[in-house]
């Protein structure tokens, strides 16, 4: 099947600073994708879908300035995690739909573990 | 809105069977989903059934589709110790642009 990666596949950094995380599509191009955030134990919430060459339309509650998506090319989304605190300490997963036949399959990166201390 | 629930514990012993159960809220839904995820890893999609179908079977997996009720279920045949993991009930509609909504998901403890 089609292949997401993440980068990193894990982040410790300090209160205050600016994560950035990829996610790419390694051998299909996406138009869209979508960011997740998992707390423990708890499930995937939709944070935002990444649109290639537009703004990232954002879920309900999700701050657009803390969380700035940038989809580049047909390849590349990154998510910016800015001046992080620890509350936004998560696992953070992306996805890319890809046509298989009569519907589209959401391929999964490995997830990012963010660790803000 | 759209709402996917499901339990989020269920234990069996190695060898039954294990059935989690899943209900959803959005009458236009059209793919719905089971993925795994293992401790620390990302999400791996099991199986999927189209809102058309009323079951569907790929080797020791059975998804059963309630359309009606609203009510899917994932059917685990001879458990295994590789099974315990979280299992996700996923739902995505024609008209959502692909997003899919997750349920909170069901951790699966396998007893020897």
């Amino acid at each position: 099947g089609a292949v997401v990666s993440q980068h990193p596949s894990w982040v410790i950094c300090k209160s205050g600073t600016s994560v950035k995380i990829e996610c790419r599509s390694l051998d299909f191009q996406a138009t869209t994708m979508f960011w997740y955030r998992q707390f423990p134990k708890q499930s995937l919430m939709l944070m935002a879908t990444s649109n290639e060459g537009s703004k990232a339309t954002y879920e309900q509650g999700v701050e657009k300035d803390k969380f700035l998506i940038n989809h580049a090319s047909l390849t590349l989304s990154t998510l910016t995690v800015t001046s992080a605190h620890p509350e936004d300490s998560s696992f953070y997963i992306c996805s890319a739909p890809l046509r298989q036949g009569a519907y589209n399959e959401q391929f999964f990166g490995p997830g990012t573990r963010l660790t803000v201390l | 809105g759209e709402d996917v629930e499901q339990s989020l514990f269920l234990s069996v012993r190695e060898g039954d069977s294990s059935v989690i159960n899943c209900t959803y809220t959005d009458s236009s839904s059209t793919y719905l989903y089971w993925y795994k995820q293992e401790p620390g890893a990302g999400l791996q999609l099991l199986t999927y059934i189209f809102s058309n179908m009323d079951m569907k079977q790929d080797q020791r997996l059975t998804v059963l589709l309630n359309k009606k009720d609203k009510h899917l279920s994932l059917r685990i045949a001879d458990t295994q110790t590789g099974d315990s993991a979280i299992y996700f009930c996923a739902e995505a509609g024609m008209n959502r642009d692909d997003k899919i909504i997750f349920g909170k998901g069901t951790r699966l403890h396998i007893l020897p």
